[in-house]
């Protein structure tokens, strides 16, 4: 089935180190997004790729950075100079051929000690 | 994009139907509204969207104020299982341009 892997589903790293989220999809989908999520808060645009070796920051991008170097894989970390990491991440994806906007992966919980 | 406005939560008996009001009174002509659903730590999921028409699916109805001002998503019969965080979003249909907002979202509790 197609669809959208997010790996690991939970993961704690210590303070000061970067940390990777893994995202790919077997969809086909040409763009790809980052979601950051708090408790209780919905959810902010961290970056997104529409083509493979291009991507722009979202609203709140410092702190992160990804990479796009295939179409089904979009790798998120999360450096140190992200003063407030844990939080839950969600991956999508997009094409214009279908109207029913984003599949969403089904997210990463992280946790900085 | 537009902005959209929902209540902050809301309750619902199993069995009945739920009505999800969102009001996005800025909305242009060439926005849709989606609704899309989260269930607690997963990804959201998509439920409908329109542009000027009702609409309706296996999952819901999506009903728009001929102003388009407004619109309701209406779960026809609860069960518990549509307990989640329900996201109304207005986009316009930009070709490449996919990027949506999701603000807090209706809380909605479906008690049996």
């Amino acid at each position: 089935d197609g669809g959208i892997t997010q790996s690991p589903k939970y993961l704690f790293r210590k303070e000061g180190q970067n940390v990777t989220l893994s995202c790919e999809q077997n969809l086909n989908h040409d763009a790809m997004y980052w979601y950051r999520q708090d408790p209780g808060q919905g959810l902010r645009l961290i970056y997104y790729s529409q083509i493979v070796n291009d991507f722009q920051k979202g609203d709140i991008a410092e702190g992160y950075s990804v990479s796009r170097e295939k179409k089904e894989s979009f790798p998120l970390t999360v450096t140190s100079a992200q003063k407030n990491p844990t939080a839950f991440y969600l991956c999508a994806s997009s094409t214009p051929t279908e109207s029913y906007g984003y599949t969403f992966g089904s997210g990463t919980r992280l946790t900085v000690v | 994009d537009a902005k959209t406005t929902q209540p902050t939560s809301m309750d619902c008996a199993e069995g009945r139907a739920a009505n999800l009001p969102c009001n996005h009174s800025t909305i242009s002509g060439n926005e849709y509204v989606y609704w899309y659903r989260q269930i607690h730590s997963q990804g959201p999921q998509y439920i409908i969207h329109g542009l000027k028409n009702n609409e309706t699916n296996e999952m819901a109805s999506l009903i728009i104020t001929e102003d388009r001002k407004s619109s309701t998503l209406i779960l026809p019969h609860a069960t518990l299982r549509d307990t989640a965080v329900y996201y109304c979003i207005v986009r316009a249909a930009i070709f490449n341009d996919y990027k949506l907002s999701f603000g807090a979202g209706t809380t909605v509790t479906v008690r049996a």
